[in-house]
């Protein structure tokens, strides 16, 4: 079965540099959430959209946006980049009318930050 | 805001079974659930549970919710080296996750 589809797996950039990372969720599945995830720590809640609008909002910096597109693809865009900024980018895609209400994720995007 | 937590680390022998506790603070969410994350990999999910249950096994899981406690755990029976992992409950408004309690399973 299709799984989420997170690109580019590795990214490394240097300080005050942008970066995008991509989201291809689920066929079918309409809502996408992004979630970071520091050395050692739990995953934290960015954002996420259901149908092209964002739905929630969580501890995203100003530095950062998002946005889904018309195929339900979605892209995080960081730009200023910081030390701190280096973790495991999660992108997570659910179905809003299954009322298990469950993620998937996808295997990640770590960026690392010099 | 919510506030999940988890104890840290559970180490076992292959065989045993394994408890991993997560306790929570906002009881809106209808699904709880269990995630599995090994390492440098994305977030599995395990099981879930409704939260008109008080407990669901699923092969060799068993979740167990008290709702009056605000209590939810994950039993492992014969756990097995390969589900050495950090494992997360979650559930509530946006998907807020606990610290993650890292299991070892030692042969």
């Amino acid at each position: 079965a299709a799984g989420v589809i997170q690109s580019p797996r590795h990214l490394i950039k240097e300080k005050r540099e942008t970066a995008t990372l991509k989201c291809y969720p689920i066929p079918r599945h309409d809502t996408v959430y992004w979630y970071q995830q520091g050395p050692g720590q739990d995953p934290q809640f960015l954002i996420s959209f259901y149908e092209k609008m964002q739905s929630d909002k969580g501890s995203i910096p100003d530095r950062f946006s998002a946005q889904q597109f018309s195929d339900y693809h979605s892209e995080l865009n960081m730009s200023s980049l910081e030390l701190g900024d280096s973790a495991l980018y999660f992108c997570a895609s659910s179905a809003r009318d299954r009322p298990t209400g469950e993620l998937f994720f996808g295997e990640g995007s770590r960026l690392t930050v010099l | 805001g919510e506030d999940v937590e988890q104890s840290l680390f559970l180490s076992v022998r292959e065989g045993d079974s394994s408890v991993i506790n997560c306790t929570y603070t906002d009881s809106s969410s209808t699904y709880l659930y269990w995630y599995k994350q090994e390492p440098g990999a994305g977030l599995q999910l395990l099981t879930y549970i409704f939260s008109n249950m008080d407990m669901k096994q699923d092969q060799r899981l068993t979740v167990l919710l008290n709702k009056k406690d605000k209590h939810l755990s994950l039993r492992i029976a014969d756990t097995q080296t390969g589900d050495s992992a950090i494992y997360f409950c979650a559930g509530f408004q946006k998907l807020v996750f606990g610290t993650g309690t890292r299991l070892l399973v030692s042969p």
